[in-house]
């Protein structure tokens, strides 16, 4: 394991609330990314961290927003949940943000918008 | 645009056979390529990274290899396993912090 923990495992909101999905990691990388998985659609990302309180967009960004307030933890934010966001949502996480760092995803949180 | 695939989208085999996951990608200025697996209800585990400058990397019965020149990888599976069962992914990364994801080969290994 790379010492990712997601919480929580499973959700299910209704429409309009909103949610925050947590990713804690005990290596100490700098760099750890919220990805969502779809049928269709693969792995896509959504934001991404390089430091406490550094944080940027990737290409699915609209409607979440995340924080980074210690190295250990990375929190996504759905602000009012849609029925489109219900999906697999991954933490990553990478040593540097050198290309040759490899990639290490958590087990997922499976979210469903009612 | 980058853009990777991966064939055969599904795979059974019988325990035993020696196997080769193929992933294609479209622009051949990467800097690596990484292959994943993933456990149903499970996230990706990072099996091998291949860096450009590499031609092979092994962990195993694992064996990846890298050719730029022709936008392919091969995964190389030896003496597969029930427990091999799983979803093999590929990926490789964009400028800045993003990574294209192939869709996946579905593996199943029948004892």
């Amino acid at each position: 394991d790379a010492g990712i923990t997601q919480s929580p495992r499973h959700k299910v909101t209704e429409t309009g609330t909103p949610v925050t999905l947590r990713c804690h990691q005990t290596e100490n990388h700098r760099y750890m990314y919220w990805y969502r998985q779809d049928p269709g659609h693969g792995l896509r990302l959504i934001h991404y961290s390089y430091g406490v309180k550094d944080t940027d967009k990737g290409e699915v960004s609209d409607g979440y927003s995340v924080s980074r307030s210690k190295t250990e933890d990375f929190l996504l934010t759905l602000e009012s949940a849609t029925s489109s966001q219900t999906s697999v949502y991954f933490c990553a996480i990478r040593r540097t943000g050198d290309h040759n760092s490899p990639l290490h995803f958590g087990n997922g949180t499976r979210l469903t918008v009612t | 645009k980058q853009e990777v695939t991966q064939i055969p989208a599904a795979l059974s085999v019988p325990e035993g056979e020696n196997l080769v996951l193929n992933c294609s990608f479209t622009d051949s200025a990467i800097y690596n390529l990484q292959w994943f697996r993933q456990d149903p209800g499970k996230g990706l585990t990072s099996l091998l990274l291949i860096q450009s400058s590499q031609r092979e990397q092994t962990s195993g019965r694992l064996n990846a290899s890298l050719d730029k020149s022709s936008g392919r990888s091969t995964l190389y599976i030896a003496a597969s396993q029930p427990g091999d069962s799983a979803t093999y992914l590929c990926a490789v990364p964009l400028g800045g912090q993003n990574f294209v994801f192939g869709p996946g080969t579905r593996l199943s290994v029948l004892p």
